[in-house]
Parts: structure tokens; sequence; C-alpha cells
């Protein structure tokens, strides 16, 4: 069974341009949550889609949107980048939404800001 | 404001000795706990999970204690192996949803 993969792997954009990242998840999962890693502050939740609806919100400003697909696929955009953006996205998924589905995580994917 | 926190950035451990990662955390609506194992360039893996009803579970060499008063757990492994080598961060969760709250993570090196 194929794991959680994410697109592109390696990102290097500049200051207030916009940016998309993609995950697909394990086929039969439903649920696609993304967290943003970075130094000193761990894994910080940004939004889980479930059946194409955003179930909950992390605390990131609006420039940080998603979206999912019917496939389950889902995508994350950042728009007008900051210096602080750069980070480590990744995106987990699980079969169903609920704190007890274990989530399984993509590799992610390092976005740099310059 | 960080409601998980994981307040040992690093830890060393002789191979065949016993490692203990901690976590605290400040939400007492938090009633599902986990702990996840990452290497570089890799996702997370989940590790042991625990819920709020239990203060203990093992799997294999991998056991985690939860103490819901202090608001604290705990991940011991036993013995520890040079592939226990990795940054393991805890995470917890309230019975609200998908949201699940991350430590900033504890980087372990098992010397052999």
């Amino acid at each position: 069974k194929a794991g959680v993969t994410q697109t592109p792997r390696y990102l290097i954009k500049t200051r207030g341009q916009q940016v998309t990242l993609s995950c697909s998840p394990i086929s039969g999962h439903r649920s696609v949550s993304w967290y943003q890693q970075t130094p000193g502050q761990g894994l910080q939740f940004l939004f889980e889609y479930f059946s194409e609806t955003q179930r909950n919100k992390g605390n990131f400003p609006g420039r940080f949107s998603g979206r999912q697909f019917s496939n389950s696929r889902s995508e994350m955009n950042v728009s007008t980048l900051e210096l602080g953006d750069s980070a480590l996205y990744l995106c987990a998924s699980s079969r169903a939404s609920g704190n007890y589905n274990e989530q399984f995580f993509g590799p992610g994917t390092r976005l740099t800001v310059l | 404001d960080q409601q998980v926190k994981q307040n040992s950035p690093s830890l060393s451990v002789q191979e065949g000795r016993i490692s203990i990662l901690n976590c605290d955390y400040t939400n007492s609506m938090f009633d599902y706990f986990l702990w996840y194992k990452k290497y570089p360039a890799e996702g997370p893996t989940f590790l042991i999970s625990i819920s709020s009803i239990k203060d203990k579970n093992e799997d294999g060499r991998f056991t985690v204690f939860l103490n819901k008063s202090a608001k604290h757990l705990s991940l011991h492994i036993v013995p520890s192996q040079p592939g226990d080598s990795a940054v393991y961060f805890c995470a917890a969760s309230a019975d609200t949803g998908n949201q699940f709250y991350f430590g900033t993570g504890t980087s372990l090196t098992v010397i052999p």
C-alpha cells in the first residue's frame, strides 16, 4: 500500500510570491491534515479536511488556505509569502476524522522563502 | 501558546540502557496522547499511544506512562538501540476533532 505522498519535496520562492503544495493520502483515507514544522516550534496544526470540508483550523493567518478534492487529494496554498513561512510542511492522512484515528505522515515539502 | 511541551531538546543514552523522554501538557481536556518518531528527510511515524483512561501502555520495548494529575507523560525505551536514534514528538488531542497538538521534539542519540 503506497504511503502519503507530497509534491514537490523542495521549493524555493521569494517574498510576496504564492505557493501551492500537494498531498495525496493513503488510498481509502478520507482525512488530510496539514502541519508546519519549524525549529523550536515543533509541528503546528494548520487545518484538517475530511470529505472535501474543512473540519478544523489552527491559528494561522488567512494567507494559508487549503482544499480537498473528491479523490481525497489535498492542496495547501500560501499567498504573499513571508520569510517566516520557511518551514517543512507535512501532511498526514487518516481513515476518518476524530482524534482516535492514527495519522500517517508524508515526507514533507521543504519550503524556503528568500 | 505551546500546549504540549518537551523541555529536553536532546538526550544521549548508551546502547542497552533505558531512554526516558518526557512531555508535559497544559490542557486538561486532552484525552488522547501519542508518540511519533521522526528520521531526517522522512515524515513522523506513529510509535505508541495512550488514552486518558489508562496510565500505562506497552508495545514491545516501548512503554508510555501517563500521569493525568501532573499533566505529564513519558516514553520509556528499554533496551535502547542505535536504530532508535531519531527525533521523538509527543502529541495530544481532545475529543473535539482531528486536531493534534505537538511538542517541539526531543532528539535521541543512542551511542553504540
